[in-house]
């Protein structure tokens, strides 16, 4: 089976602008999660979609955003993006919610 | 708050030697997985152990688990080179829930 995949690996944005990422996960899984990852803050939660409904959130401001397709794919998007955004961006997706396959990130710059 | 709190923060040894990370967290959890990221990549899952369960084994891993203390500790025996990553816990406290991850331990393994 392919991996989680994710789009773009790298991008470079200005503050102001608004950005989507985009998260395929393994063929089967419904379960998709976004988590942030910045050198402050360690990995955080974004959020969890499951059958194209979010069904966890964390603390984040309403600037991030996500959704899933039908076919599972799921795509984040941040508004405003503001300099503290910079991260590494991880998505990952699971079968029965347990272990968590995770892609290789989008890496986001915020300048 | 994150749950999970590795330590420690860096650990450093020689080829051929033993790592031992810990673990603590909070709350009841389902589950605890330990997860491997090599710099700046996506987080690569190493070892699920349950809650009713306090050890497991995967080739040259060990995982112990007290959800007494709640505490889990992995140890990585004979380390090789390719060791060298960060580790993390993530505590699964069920349906509903997110992962929760520990801000890791960044393992080198010296030639």
């Amino acid at each position: 089976k392919a991996g989680v995949t994710q789009t773009p690996r790298y991008l470079i944005k200005t503050r102001g602008q608004q950005v989507t990422l985009s998260c395929s996960p393994i063929s089967g899984h419904r379960s998709v999660s976004w988590y942030q990852q910045t050198p402050g803050q360690g990995l955080q939660f974004l959020f969890e979609y499951f059958s194209e409904t979010q069904r966890n959130k964390g603390n984040f401001p309403g600037r991030f955003s996500g959704r899933q397709f039908s076919n599972s794919r799921s795509e984040m998007n941040v508004s405003t993006l503001e300099l503290g955004d910079s991260a590494l961006y991880l998505c990952a997706s699971s079968f029965r919610g347990n272990e968590q396959f995770f892609g290789p990130g989008t890496r986001l710059t915020v300048l | 708050s994150q749950q999970g709190e590795e330590d420690p923060q860096a650990l450093s040894i020689q080829e051929g030697e033993n790592a031992t990370m810990n673990c603590s967290y909070k709350t009841s959890i389902n589950n605890l997985q330990w997860y491997r990221q090599n710099s700046g990549r996506g987080l690569v899952h190493l070892i699920l152990i349950r809650s009713n369960e306090r050890e497991k084994h995967s080739g040259r891993l060990r995982v112990t688990l007290d959800t007494s203390k709640k505490s889990s500790s992995l140890l990585i025996t004979a380390s090789r080179a390719a060791d060298t990553a960060s580790y993390f816990c993530a505590t699964d406290a069920g349906y509903g829930q997110n992962f929760v991850f520990g801000p890791g331990t960044r393992l080198s393994v010296l030639p």
